[in-house]
């Protein structure tokens, strides 16, 4: 079966803009998961969303946002980009706690 | 505070060496536990993930780990190690309590020497 799609690969953009990233989970999972990977940080979860709503939420400035659509599939928003946001973002996708598919991440850039 | 602690930034190991990775986790209950590797800008692969039963875990690529509860511990290990198990590694816990929450160690990374 196919695994986790995330969408965008890679990214630049310029500070003070917005980005929008993607994830399809794998088919039959509702619930999906986003981290933020950087150096300094190490993996952070950022929030989690099972069937429309989130249910689960990082310790993230709001500038960091998320949606779940009804197939499940996922995007997650950065709104006014901070040279702090460069990172490489993953999804992941669950049917519990007990498994995660992670898709092979966004490479966020901010010049 | 739910925490976990891999003390080992760097491990150094010869291609055919024994390798194991160490991880501690402070959470009120068994915590699910997994162990994930990370290639250069990739994503994370499963390597294996215990729940309950049998505390020694086999997983993939010939990696097995421990659940010792009395030690709070899940240590990794490989009896023979391959140039291609260069990368980085990652230990994980989730609870049901918490959600579908994946709280990581800070990550070893692992070199090999031929």
């Amino acid at each position: 079966k196919a695994g986790v799609t995330q969408t965008p690969r890679y990214l630049i953009k310029t500070r003070g803009q917005q980005v929008t990233l993607s994830c399809s989970p794998i088919s039959g999972h509702r619930s999906v998961s986003w981290y933020q990977q950087t150096p300094g940080q190490g993996l952070q979860f950022l929030f989690e969303y099972f069937s429309e709503t989130q249910r689960n939420k990082g310790n993230f400035p709001g500038r960091f946002s998320g949606r779940q659509f009804s197939n499940s599939r996922s995007e997650m928003n950065v709104s006014t980009l901070e040279l702090g946001d460069s990172a490489l973002y993953l999804c992941a996708s669950s049917l519990d706690a007990s498994g995660y598919t992670f898709g092979s991440g966004t490479r966020l850039t901010v010049v | 505070a739910q925490s976990v602690t891999q003390p080992d930034i760097h491990i150094t190991v010869s291609e055919g060496a024994s390798l194991e990775l160490r991880c501690n986790y402070s959470y009120g209950a068994t915590p699910y536990l997994f162990w994930y590797v990370q290639s250069p800008g990739q994503g994370l692969q499963l390597l294996l993930k215990y729940f309950s039963g049998d505390t020694l875990v086999q997983g993939i690529k010939g990696f097995e780990a421990e659940f010792k509860r009395s030690q709070s511990s899940f240590n990794l290990r490989k009896p023979s190690v391959h140039w291609s198990d260069a990368a980085e590694y990652f230990c994980a816990v989730a609870t049901q309590a918490a959600g579908n929450k994946l709280t990581f160690g800070g990550g070893t990374r692992v070199l090999v020497k031929p």
